[in-house]
This record gives structure tokens, C-alpha cells and sequence, in this order.
């Protein structure tokens, strides 16, 4: 089955600054990349997605961008805000299954 | 505005007890799913559904058992609960197979 691989774990940035999510993952045959964003004591919920067709999706300060051939994927969170503070997970969907990383803690220091 | 409930947010059981979670969805999804969120381990599949009376296994459906008799409404059933289910339960639906996960809001078990 899938195996997606997440890093780092935690992260800590200063407003303003960039923060970096990276995943690989196993199957090449997955072809459909979303990311989750869980608050504290709240659902996850869905802010970007990538099909397997396109290299790189922008919406407005994040960004996630997909290389097939390494079989990695990474989101890319610009100017940084307190409430970017949350655990990002990603995701990679092999046939009927969709498997999760094992999360970021991303803390955004005013 | 999709909602996804959970019937309870926080329950505490014993070795041995049998245990249900409920899961409800108000947008006529075809596809209901039941993840386990543990700390370090990510979001793990237990089991999903996509048509009433189906069901299929995720990656960790040992321990566990689903019910879907109606579309709405998706059961999680732990026959005989251990020490080791003490977890955060997260019930999902989507429209669509590759679409968008709107997720409860979780249940936490506790098993003594």
C-alpha cells in the first residue's frame, strides 16, 4: 500500500517568514495530493489540493507544488500569520484510498 | 454548509465493553469514512463506505467493525474494546471518491 513520509514534525517560524512542508511518497500510481489543516481542538479541513497532472497550485499566501518523477510534494506557506498556527497533514490517494502523513505542528511566534 | 456529527465528543469505557460511535452527515454523500488520529501517527484509515450497505477495510480495521444502513449515517463498533483503541476518533464523508474530506469533529475514547 501507500507509505507517505511527512517532515519536519514540528516547526517554528517568525512572522513573516516562509515555512516549508515537505512529503514523499511511495506509489506512483497515486495521483491526487491534498493538504489539511487541523487547529487546535477543531477538524481538519481541506486549504489546497494538487491532481497529478499539474506541477504547481497557488492560492493566494499558500502554495503546493508536485514532483512526480522524485514522488515528493511540498506546501509553501508565505508572509506568515498567527493564525497559520495549526498541524498541517498531507495526503496521497492510491486507488480507493487516501493516506495521510503524520502531521506538521507549525507555531507562527508574533 | 456540510455537517458531519458525531454523536459524542468525549466517552470513557472499560476493558471489554462494546463500544458505538455514531457518525451523521446532512449533504447525501455517497462516501463516509472512519479515520483514528493518534499523536505522531497521523490520520490512519479503519474503515470506509461508498453505498449504503458496503463497506470496505482501511489500513487498521483489526478490532473494529462499520455499519451503514442508511446513507446518512456511518457506525463505528468496538466489539470488545482494549486499552490500545484509546484514540481520537474522526468520522469523514466526501462526494465524491477523490474529493474533499469534511470531517466531525472527533470522538475521544478513553478505555480503562
Amino acid at each position: 500500500g501507500e507509505n507517505v513520509e511527512q517532515h519536519p514534525s514540528t516547526l517554528s517560524v517568525q512572522e513573516g517568514d516562509s515555512a516549508v512542508i515537505k512529503c514523499t511518497y511511495s506509489d506512483s500510481a497515486s495521483n491526487y495530493f491534498p493538504w489539511y489543516k487541523q487547529e487546535l481542538g477543531k477538524r481538519p479541513q481541506l486549504i489546497i489540493d494538487i491532481r497529478s497532472n499539474v506541477g504547481e497550485k497557488k492560492d493566494q499566501r499558500i502554495a503546493v507544488t508536485l514532483n512526480k518523477t522524485a514522488k515528493h510534494f511540498s506546501l509553501h506557506i508565505t508572509e506568515t500569520q498567527p493564525e497559520d498556527s495549526a498541524v498541517y497533514f498531507c495526503a496521497a490517494r492510491s486507488g480507493d484510498k487516501l493516506t495521510f502523513g503524520t502531521g506538521t505542528r507549525l507555531a507562527v511566534r508574533p | 454548509d456540510v455537517k458531519v456529527t458525531q454523536s459524542s465528543r468525549y466517552l470513557v469505557k472499560r476493558t471489554g465493553e462494546k463500544v458505538f460511535l455514531e457518525c451523521v452527515q446532512d449533504m447525501d454523500h455517497e462516501n463516509m469514512f472512519w479515520y483514528r488520529q493518534d499523536p505522531g501517527l497521523g490520520l490512519r484509515l479503519i474503515y470506509f463506505s461508498y453505498d449504503v450497505k458496503m463497506k470496505e477495510k482501511g489500513d487498521i480495521p483489526e478490532g473494529y467493525s462499520v455499519s451503514r444502513e442508511k446513507k446518512e449515517r456511518f457506525s463505528l463498533i468496538l466489539e470488545s474494546a482494549s486499552t490500545n483503541q484509546t484514540s481520537m476518533y474522526l468520522c469523514a464523508s466526501s462526494q465524491y471518491r477523490a474529493g474533499e474530506l469534511f470531517f466531525g469533529e472527533g470522538s475521544r475514547l478513553t478505555v480503562l
